[in-house]
């Protein structure tokens, strides 16, 4: 198993453009959730998924959209980049029931926007 | 809001020392998570507990509900722990929206 994968591992962009981070998973996980990580900060909820067809909003989504047409990818969206969105991005899945059980972390998206 | 608060923030300590890194939550929830960050690496679930201790190798995780409480220890401290130990918590009634998580630890071992 390749468990969660995440592409690209590094991008940098210009302010106003657009983009999609890529993130699978091979485990058959019903739950997907997308998180970035800022210096100081904890690790913050942008989007999340119970299941394909199912997307609903974390506690930082502005600027992001999701989508989940299948159980296995979970792609995350930037519309108009902004220097704010500089981060680490990491998906994450896990069983149905998400936060009660073991989390499964890709290995993260460095994004840099100028 | 509820949080997550660790302690300390960073810690550097010598080959072979106890680690103790402490984690306090503000509500009830229903599971405790410890993780480890490992510099320019991926996150990596080490224990999730609801109650009581669990141990994996020279890690033993502990909480403590009525305090609203958790520690991570680490036994006979090697350099190849130093990384970054973060606590999250999911919390009673919160559903599946994610986890909340601590700020994380920063730890050194130095040979």
């Amino acid at each position: 198993n390749a468990g969660v994968t995440q592409t690209p591992k590094f991008q940098v962009l210009k302010t106003g453009q657009s983009m999609t981070l890529q993130c699978a998973q091979d485990m058959n996980h019903e739950y997907m959730s997308w998180y970035r990580q800022d210096p100081g900060m904890g690790l913050r909820l942008i989007h999340y998924s119970v299941g394909a067809g199912i997307t609903d909003q974390g506690e930082v989504p502005n600027g992001y959209n999701v989508s989940r047409s299948t159980t296995e990818d979970f792609p995350l969206r930037l519309l108009s980049a902004a220097p704010s969105q500089t981060s680490v991005y990491f998906c994450a899945s896990s069983y149905v029931g998400g936060t009660y059980n073991e989390q499964f972390f890709g290995p993260g998206t460095r994004l840099t926007v100028l | 809001k509820n949080e997550v608060e660790q302690s300390p923030q960073n810690l550097t300590a010598q080959e072979g020392e106890f680690i103790t890194i402490n984690c306090s939550y503000s509500v009830g929830i229903s599971a405790l998570h410890w993780l480890q960050q490992h510099p320019g690496g991926g996150i990596v679930s080490l224990f999730m507990l609801s109650s009581g201790k669990k141990k994996h190798g020279r890690l033993i995780a502990t909480i403590n509900i009525q305090e609203k409480h958790s520690s991570l220890h680490i036994t006979a401290s090697h350099p190849r722990d130093s990384a970054v130990y973060i606590c999250a918590a999911s919390w009673i009634g919160g559903g599946a929206d994610g986890l909340t998580f601590g700020k994380g630890t920063h730890l050194i071992i130095q040979p």
